[in-house]
């Protein structure tokens, strides 16, 4: 059983630029919740797909928002890069919305 | 909204000793809770969930923890650490009315063990 897996694994962009961070869940799983976490904090919600609706989101602004595919797999896209928004962007997946999570390794964001 | 602080950013204990890693919440309803862990440059994986059944909650690599309504605490504890426990372990809570999802989670700021020989 593949488990939750998360590319790229690391992206330097610029401010201003635009990214597309990806996320495969793990086989079976129709939820898939986004988080960020700057260096030395927790990680914070962004959003959460459940069968492809979004289902709730954090306190980030508009410029962060997301996709859910029929085969579950997600992405995330940031537009307006700021300082800020560099992070380790992590990815969960879980059958159904009362279920664990399983999280993915992240994919680092750096943004110059 | 709710909340959870982790008391200690950094904790340090020898091989053998007990660790005791610290976590508070705030909440209006009934949580759910959980430990992760951390090692570096990977994802976080769960040691342990609270879901409002036994408070002492049993969880993987010989940690426990006990949710304390009365002092709002859900600390993380392990008899004896090893070398392989030394990560960042984090609190969080479940963002979700009811604790009805695991989903939407508050997380704290984190607390890391080291362990010396």
């Amino acid at each position: 059983e593949t488990g939750v897996t998360q590319s790229p694994t690391h992206l330097i962009k610029t401010r201003g630029q635009q990214v597309t961070l990806r996320c495969s869940s793990q086989s079976g799983h129709n939820t898939v919740s986004w988080y960020q976490q700057a260096l030395g904090q927790g990680p914070q919600f962004i959003f959460q797909y459940y069968r492809e609706e979004e289902n709730g989101r954090g306190n980030f602004p508009p410029r962060f928002s997301g996709l859910q595919f029929p085969n579950y797999s997600s992405e995330l896209n940031v537009n307006a890069l700021e300082l800020d928004d560099s992070a380790l962007y992590l990815c969960a997946s879980s059958l159904g919305l009362a279920n664990e999570q399983f999280f993915g390794p992240g994919t680092r964001l750096t943004v110059l | 909204a709710q909340s959870v602080t982790q008391l200690g950013s950094h904790v340090s204990v020898s091989e053998g000793a007990l660790v005791l890693l610290r976590c508070n919440y705030s909440s209006s309803v009934p949580p759910y809770l959980f430990w992760y862990v951390q090692y570096p440059n990977q994802g976080l994986q769960l040691l342990l969930k609270y879901t409002s059944a036994a408070t002492l909650v049993k969880g993987i690599n010989g940690f426990e923890a006990e949710f304390k309504k009365s002092e709002t605490s859900f600390h993380l504890t392990k008899p004896s650490a090893h070398m392989s426990d030394a990560a960042e372990y984090f609190c969080a809570v479940s963002d979700e009315a009811g604790g009805t999802s695991y989903g939407k989670l508050t997380f704290g700021q984190g607390t890391i063990l080291t362990v010396h020989p």
